[in-house]
């Protein structure tokens, strides 16, 4: 069983809509976790930073943490084209250096 | 620079040759990371770096890949004798001290033909 389970799509929709994008884990040693959007042939660009469980509200975007579920999910709301790349949830524990990443799911935004 | 800069772009090479590829971190990180992405899949931890010294190498794959970090700046990640399981994009990342925001370069695509 991979640390980080992450579905990896695609996932396509209209323009408009709300995504949601989830990862689970298994390692309840993590406290941070992020998400990455990564577009096609560019590195990975840092989207959310959170540690520990709740929520976190940036813009567009909403990142939540279950840590008694280990889930953690990524909501976009009013999806726009340039939306569209893959996205990565990532996750470390307190102390550590290695982050654990997600294959990553790929998400299409339809004109 | 302003942001991570990885070189070459692109590296096409023949199976059993040596590559070597260059990351140039932002000044003043002192946390450098190598990361591997095969295609379609998530990154994969290779090594890291907190200054020059790399206290963990367990993430490289086979004793075919060696790092190393100069000057708190400039890395390079060797693979010797290519093999075709090594075409991946090699990600670098670096932060300003470990545990604190990332920053990755654009990645070299390395295909062993």
């Amino acid at each position: 069983q991979k640390e980080v389970e992450q579905d990896p799509g695609p996932l396509s929709v209209p323009e408009g809509a709300i995504v949601s994008l989830n990862c689970t884990y298994s390692n309840s040693a993590f406290q941070y976790f992020m998400w990455y959007r990564q577009y096609s042939r560019k590195g990975p660009e840092l989207l959310m930073y959170t540690y520990s469980s709740g929520n976190k509200e940036d813009g567009r975007f909403t990142a939540q943490v279950d840590k008694s579920s280990k889930y953690i999910s990524l909501f976009i709301r009013d999806s726009q084209p340039s939306d569209s790349a893959t996205y990565l949830c990532a996750m470390r524990g307190t102390g550590g250096f290695k982050t654990i990443f997600g294959a990553g799911t790929r998400l299409f935004v339809k004109a | 620079g302003a942001g991570v800069s990885q070189s070459p772009s692109n590296k096409v090479t023949e199976k059993g040759k040596d590559v070597e590829l260059r990351c140039d971190p932002i000044s003043g990180h002192t946390a450098l990371y190598w990361y591997r992405q095969r295609l379609g899949q998530g990154l994969e931890f290779l090594i890291y770096f907190q200054g020059n010294s790399a206290p963990d190498k367990s993430g490289l794959p086979s004793d075919r890949f060696s790092a190393e970090r100069t000057g708190e700046s400039v890395s390079t990640l060797t693979i010797q004798r290519t093999q075709q399981e090594d075409s991946a994009v090699y990600l670098c990342a670096s932060s300003l001290v470990v545990q604190a925001e990332a920053f990755f370069g654009q990645g070299t695509r390395l295909t062993v033909v």
